[in-house]
């Protein structure tokens, strides 16, 4: 079955450390997503990419880096510079260049700090 | 810039229609989306609807768009318990060289009394 996944489910950060959530997609799509989810905050968009080797930054992308360089993964990393990482991260992925574009999403990693 | 706006939450009887409201402001809009997301999980694409349209029925779940009023709902016909979760509302818009990015509501958290 395709689909996007994402791993850890839940992932614990010490103070200044450094952590990757993992989202892997076999959908052959071209664009990929991730957002932060915080309660009653809805969606927040972290970083996309479009294209293998190339990425943008979103509405909120201090404190986040990303890497694409292979078409199936989109790597997160929070960093220690982000001071109030706890959330849920959700990665999703389109195709490219189309008016019908829907995003599809992965189950989410939960992020807390220790 | 865009913004989406939706109520928060939504209570209804198991067996009564529900139906979740969603203003939004870019007249450029392409498409409109309803995703569903459950506790703990991603985001799943329920259904949507091109902006040239006013309406669009899918078994229980009917879209209505008035694009004068930048008006979009969602009815759910005989709601019942396994519906209890957040509805998310989403426009699609144009962000140039074939990039459709998507602007979420904040969500509207449906419970289902039995």
């Amino acid at each position: 079955d395709g689909g996007i996944t994402q791993s850890p489910k839940y992932l614990f950060r010490k103070e200044g450390q450094n952590v990757t959530l993992s989202c892997e997609q076999n959908l052959n799509h071209d664009a990929m997503y991730w957002y932060r989810q915080d309660p009653g905050q809805g969606l927040r968009l972290i970083y996309y990419s479009q294209i293998v080797n190339d990425f943008q930054k979103g509405d909120i992308a201090e404190g986040y880096s990303v890497s694409r360089e292979k078409k199936e993964s989109f790597p997160l990393t929070v960093t220690s510079a982000q001071k109030n990482p706890t959330a849920f991260y959700l990665c999703a992925s389109s195709t490219f260049g189309q008016r019908f574009q829907p995003q599809h999403f992965g189950d989410g990693t939960r992020l807390s700090i220790l | 810039g865009e913004d989406v706006e939706q109520s928060l939450f939504l209570s209804v009887r198991e067996g009564d229609s529900s139906v979740i409201n969603c203003t939004y402001t870019d007249s450029s809009s392409t498409y409109l989306y309803w995703y569903k997301q459950e506790p703990g999980a991603g985001l799943q694409l329920l259904t949507y609807i091109f902006s040239n349209m006013d309406m669009k029925q899918d078994q229980r779940l009917t879209v209505l768009l008035n694009k004068k009023d930048k008006h979009l709902s969602l009815r759910i016909a005989d709601t019942q318990t396994g519906d209890s979760a957040i509805y998310f509302c989403a426009e699609s818009i144009n962000s140039g060289a074939g990039s459709y990015q998507l602007t979420f509501g904040k969500g509207t958290k449906l419970s289902v009394i039995p």
